[in-house]
């Protein structure tokens, strides 16, 4: 079964700082997507950033990207020029075949000190 | 842009009560979603729905049931309440379409429940 799994309950960046969010998954697919959502207090989940396992190039979204390592089965979040808006929970998400059900990890929540 | 509603933002409910959640999404998509969040666990699928009256059972489908008699409209029943289904309850939907953008999951609100 697939899995994914943030090693990292909590962190903290100070404003204007990068800070590095990891995840890791298992599953013996090799055509997958995977998705960074991020959900800020008492607010909608929203979707940050994805990635297509068939791409070698790393997704970027303007100050976030990602190392998508897939031999490793390694796909972090990079966020650069860190503001207080980028305080929240993120979530890792899987999407398994069928590419209805998507599976996520437990998150990661991020403070960002002025 | 893709609108993802729940009926309620807060819920509160007595044990044994039958409970209705319901998950409305104006983008005409085909699959439609109910996760259970809680501390710890990340997101936790329930049930999914991939056309009108069509549901298939995810990982944590006890205690719960669903029902999509309109393709806009997704609803969670818990048919006897109990302390242990207090949780944050979010709706998600999404196209089948092959396009760009495909496969995207778009999340309503939430609604926190609790049960006493």
């Amino acid at each position: 079964a697939q899995t994914v799994t943030q090693s990292q309950p909590e962190m903290s960046v100070q404003e204007a700082e990068t800070v590095t969010l990891s995840c890791t998954y298992d599953t013996s697919e090799s055509d997958y997507y995977l998705f960074w959502y991020k959900q800020p207090p008492s607010r909608q989940m929203i979707l940050v950033i994805r990635q297509e396992a068939y791409k070698q190039q790393n997704a970027t979204e303007n100050r976030f990207s990602v190392n998508f390592q897939k031999a490793a089965k390694s796909f972090s979040l990079k966020i650069s020029d860190s503001q207080l808006g980028d305080a929240a929970m993120y979530f890792c998400a899987y999407l398994a075949g069928g590419y209805n059900k998507l599976i996520f990890g437990a998150g990661t929540r991020l403070a960002v000190h002025p | 842009d893709v609108k993802v509603t729940q009926s309620s933002r807060y819920l509160v409910k007595r044990t044994g009560e039958k409970v209705f959640l319901e998950c409305v999404q104006d983008m005409d998509h085909e699959n439609m979603f109910w996760y259970r969040q809680d501390p710890g666990l990340g997101l936790r699928l329930i049930y999914f729905s991939y056309d009108v009256k069509m549901k298939e059972k995810g990982d944590i489908p006890e205690g719960y049931s669903v029902s999509r008699e309109k393709k806009e409209r997704f609803s969670l029943i818990l048919e006897s309440a109990s302390t242990n289904q207090t949780s944050m309850y979010l709706c998600a939907s999404s196209s089948t379409s092959r396009g760009y953008l495909s496969y995207e999951q778009y999340f309503g609100p939430g609604t926190r429940l609790t049960v006493t």
